[in-house]
């Protein structure tokens, strides 16, 4: 099986645009989990989507949004960029409903807030 | 108090020693654990869950769960220069169980030297 994609890989932004960022889980994975790390805060969970609905959510902002669609690739998205956003952003997906925790990561999107 | 803990080291051990990488976490009513292993400029990798008390050993790793002490470890066995990475310790937190949110520590780096 492919693993999770993400696209882009790399970003650079300046302050003030928004992002959209994608990812494309493992085949058969219905839950779709983005996190953001950064070297200060470490790996930090910002929302879950399962079956096209928000799961759990994170605490950050409002300005951080996501959504999946049918074929459960997700986006998240980043408004009004600030420069604390440039991170690394992760996605991971898990599947089976016995091990729905269990959780797979792409590669990631660097990004970067000039 | 963090919801998960780990001693950032580096942990410095010689090529074929045993690595032992630990991990405390505050949320009694937590179900799951799993370890990452994470190379410099790359995503995490999946190495164990654990969801029982006890040992649970696969090849040269092995991941320790004593819920009553609210405590997780990974074992590495045979230590290899390849083993050289940052682990992280993840939690799946009551209220959240079996879904994809989890909690991650900020990660130990390892260094094995030959």
């Amino acid at each position: 099986k492919a693993g999770v994609t993400q696209t882009p890989r790399y970003l650079i932004k300046t302050r003030g645009q928004q992002v959209t960022l994608s990812c494309s889980p493992i085949s058969g994975h219905r839950s779709v989990s983005w996190y953001q790390q950064t070297p200060g805060q470490g790996l930090q969970f910002l929302f879950e989507y399962f079956s096209e609905t928000q799961r759990n959510k994170g605490n950050f902002p409002g300005r951080f949004s996501g959504r999946q669609f049918s074929n459960s690739r997700s986006e998240m998205n980043v408004s009004t960029l600030e420069l604390g956003d440039s991170a690394l952003y992760l996605c991971a997906s898990s599947g089976t409903v016995l091990a729905a925790d269990t959780q797979y990561f792409g590669p990631g999107t660097r990004l970067t807030v000039l | 108090q963090k919801e998960v803990e780990q001693n950032s080291g580096p942990l410095s051990v010689p090529e074929g020693a045993i690595a032992s990488l630990n991990c405390t976490y505050s949320d009694r009513g937590s179900q799951s654990f799993f370890w990452y292993r994470q190379y410099s400029g790359k995503s995490p990798e999946l190495i164990m869950s654990i969801y029982s008390n006890g040992d649970k050993e696969d090849g040269r790793f092995t991941a320790q769960l004593n819920k009553a002490s609210q405590y997780v470890s990974l074992l590495i066995r045979d230590s290899q220069p390849s083993d050289s990475a940052t682990y992280l310790c993840a939690v799946n937190i009551r209220g959240s169980s079996n879904t994809g949110k989890l909690i991650f520590g900020q990660g130990t780096t390892l260094q094995v030297k030959p």
